[in-house]
């Protein structure tokens, strides 16, 4: 029964590597996002896509790019891994806004990556 | 600026016991989610309210739009409630804002 599935539970990479994180769901959203989530600041969103191919900047998208070449599937990339991107990444998505159930999440199990 | 605050950061409760979360926005909000997230990272929707009330067995949600303000409470806690839980609005657009949540531990 599982919906929006993360590639990686766990990821270790050194400093400079690229990274991909690939999301999957399987629930026909047109919405999906990459959101990081570090102690104390709460989800922060880096990337949001509305369409295939479309993507908007999040708040905090620096360091990242996203690819969405299929509307089920959304890849966060790192082009260079830096320290201060370790942390816990999460993708969700949604219907778009004026469908019923439009806004409500649903999320994927996280992606812990931690980089040396 | 939009924004969403949660109080209290962290909670502990004895088993049994009424749990009160609070949320306070800033004007305007089209929707008000609640979520909850066990440890291990899974995060789950619980609520999408834009007024009044909704229950979902021993979890409530309120609003009240005119003071900015959401609760989420839980009656009859029990330890499986132990969780953070999250609110988040919206202003009419796909994307949310999230608070920075409240840790809740529920002891035996």
């Amino acid at each position: 029964d599982v919906k929006v599935t993360q590639s990686s539970r766990y990821l270790v990479k050194r400093t400079g590597e690229k990274v991909f994180l690939e999301c999957v769901q399987d629930m026909d959203h047109e919405n999906m996002f990459w959101y990081r989530q570090d102690p104390g600041l709460g989800l922060r969103l880096i990337y949001f896509s509305y369409d295939v191919k479309m993507k908007e900047k999040g708040d905090i998208p620096e360091g990242y790019s996203v690819s969405r070449e299929k509307k089920e599937r959304f890849s966060l990339i790192l082009e260079s891994a830096s320290t201060n991107q370790t942390s816990m990444y999460l993708c969700a998505s949604s219907l778009r806004t004026g469908l019923p159930g439009a806004n409500v999440l649903t999320f994927g199990a996280g992606s812990r990556l931690t980089v040396l | 600026k939009n924004e969403v605050e949660q109080s209290p950061q962290n909670l502990t409760a004895q088993e049994g016991e009424f749990i009160t979360i609070n949320c306070s926005y800033s004007v305007g909000i089209s929707a008000l989610h609640w979520l909850q997230q066990h440890p291990g990272g899974g995060i789950v929707s619980l609520f999408m309210l834009s007024s009044g009330k909704k229950k979902h067995g021993r979890l409530i949600a309120t609003i009240n739009i005119q003071e900015k303000h959401s609760s989420l409470h839980i009656t009859a806690s029990h330890p499986r409630d132990s969780a953070v839980y999250i609110c988040a609005a919206s202003w009419g657009t796909d994307k949310l804002i999230f608070g920075t949540g409240t840790r809740l531990q529920v002891f035996p």
